[in-house]
């Protein structure tokens, strides 16, 4: 079935350890966004991506790094992890601009 | 810079009346787009109503219309007959409708629990 998958749907790891999540769409959609959800924060924007090749930053990109050599997909790795990036992550996507973003289920991501 | 603000952390209502949760938004852009999206405890976010700027007429989704009033940039969105599976939280959300690739900019949310 057509639509946007996240990987893994839970993950915990070590603070300093590199860890990646994966995003996958299938409505070959040119945009793409990372998103985090925290208590007391809603979701914020981490980087975003226009088309393959181009990404930018969103409100919350620090330690954050992101790459989209494919259309369909969009990973988020955090290199160096720490407790402060405890959180839950959404993939999305969309067409246009003026066109809703559809999101993933979202990765649980715990840093101990 | 965009701004939500949803005054409302949470809201009991009782089953079959209708709801309004309320969100402002500030922004200086001329052309944007206003979100709502719910979130059941299962986490997804799902979406369920847009309005644009430009638009003329309230956006209506079945059982969910937007109350959108662009001089007091605010855009409420009303639930009519509520039902227990309307409990969940509920996210407003703005993007500048030009300039393509912009993230949404959400508001902090509204947990509404319907009772029997």
């Amino acid at each position: 079935d057509a639509g946007i998958t996240q990987s893994p749907r839970y993950k915990i790891t070590e603070t300093g350890r590199q860890v990646t999540l994966m995003c996958h769409q299938t409505w070959s959609h040119s945009y793409m966004f990372w998103y985090r959800q925290d208590l007391g924060h809603g979701l914020r924007l981490i980087y975003y991506s226009a088309a393959a090749d181009i990404t930018d930053k969103g409100e919350v990109p620090d330690g954050y790094v992101v790459s989209r050599s494919k259309t369909e997909n969009f990973p988020l790795t955090l290199e160096s992890a720490t407790r402060s990036q405890t959180s839950v992550y959404f993939c999305a996507s969309s067409d246009l601009a003026n066109q809703p973003q559809h999101f993933g289920d979202g990765t649980r991501l715990s840093i101990l | 810079a965009q701004k939500i603000t949803q005054t409302q952390p949470g809201m009991f209502v009782q089953e079959k009346e209708a709801v309004t949760l309320d969100c402002t938004y500030d922004t200086s852009d001329p052309s944007y787009g206003l979100f709502w999206y719910k979130q059941p405890s299962s986490g997804e976010m799902i979406f369920l109503i847009y309005q644009g700027s430009y638009d003329q007429q309230n956006a209506t989704e079945g059982r969910y219309s937007l109350n959108f009033q662009k001089a007091r940039k605010s855009a409420n969105l009303v639930i009519s007959a509520s039902q227990l599976g309307d409990s969940a939280m509920y996210f407003c959300a703005m993007r500048r409708s030009g300039g393509g690739a912009d993230g949404l900019t959400f508001g902090k949310g509204t947990h509404l629990i319907i009772q029997p």
